[in-house]
């Protein structure tokens, strides 16, 4: 079964609004999370880290005042795409280590896609 | 940089073997896995090797990792029509993943 879980799976939303993705690790507690980004057709991009209880790491390139990460627990990071616009459509996927597995092992969450109108 | 590199697309027969390839340039990576992606949906880990490892098999997947050349390489012996997907390799350093390109891999009857 599903270790890392997303909501929500599918969103449109109309340009200028914010939408909220969360990333949920499913009995097991994850002080990292991470961020892809994939684009149809193409290889997943790292957006950034999400560290609980402190910022969030964004790789070069992510403006991190439109992607806003919030890691409040050691369970679920939220990814906020503010005043989103068309080019943010893109397919959203959250990571998380898993204890116990294989060391620097991560299971993926099922996705996000977003739509931008 | 680090570019992680693998062909488009592989089409084989049901039952044949599926062999995909992947080129990486960072040698210093300690894990090199290999995701399994349907459509629309999120990444499946398959397998992994350490760098340390030559080979390592699981079922139906061998895995082969040649260092030197920085070459890894994913088998899938028997391949069925449920194997159709995009595979992803990936290499680690500390808990950062970059992937590879994707091969699509087609299954035909």
């Amino acid at each position: 079964g599903a270790v890392v879980s997303q909501h929500p799976s599918r969103v449109i939303c109309k340009s200028g609004t914010s939408v909220k993705i969360e990333c949920r690790s499913l009995d097991f507690q994850a002080t990292t999370m991470f961020w892809y980004r994939q684009f149809p057709k193409q290889s997943l991009m790292l957006m950034a880290t999400s560290n609980e209880g402190s910022k969030a790491t964004y790789e070069q390139g992510v403006e991190k005042d439109k992607f806003l990460i919030n890691h409040a627990s050691l369970t679920l990071s939220t990814l906020t795409v503010t005043s989103a616009h068309p080019e943010d459509s893109s397919f959203y996927i959250c990571s998380a280590p898993f204890p116990g597995g294989a060391r620097e092992t991560q299971y993926f969450g099922p996705g996000t896609r977003l739509l931008v109108l | 940089g680090e570019d992680v590199e693998q062909s488009l697309f592989l089409s084989v027969r049901e039952g044949d073997s599926s062999v995909i390839n992947c080129t990486y340039t960072d040698s210093s990576s300690t894990y090199l896995y290999w995701y399994k992606q349907e459509p629309g949906a999120g990444l499946q880990l398959l397998t992994y090797i350490f760098s340390n490892m030559d080979m390592k098999q699981d079922q139906r997947l061998t895995v082969l990792l040649n260092k030197k050349d920085k070459h890894l390489s994913l088998r899938i012996a028997d391949t069925q029509t449920g194997d159709s997907a995009i595979y992803f390799c990936a290499e680690s350093k500390g808990n950062k993943l970059t992937f590879g390109t994707g091969t699509q891999l087609k299954v035909e009857l």
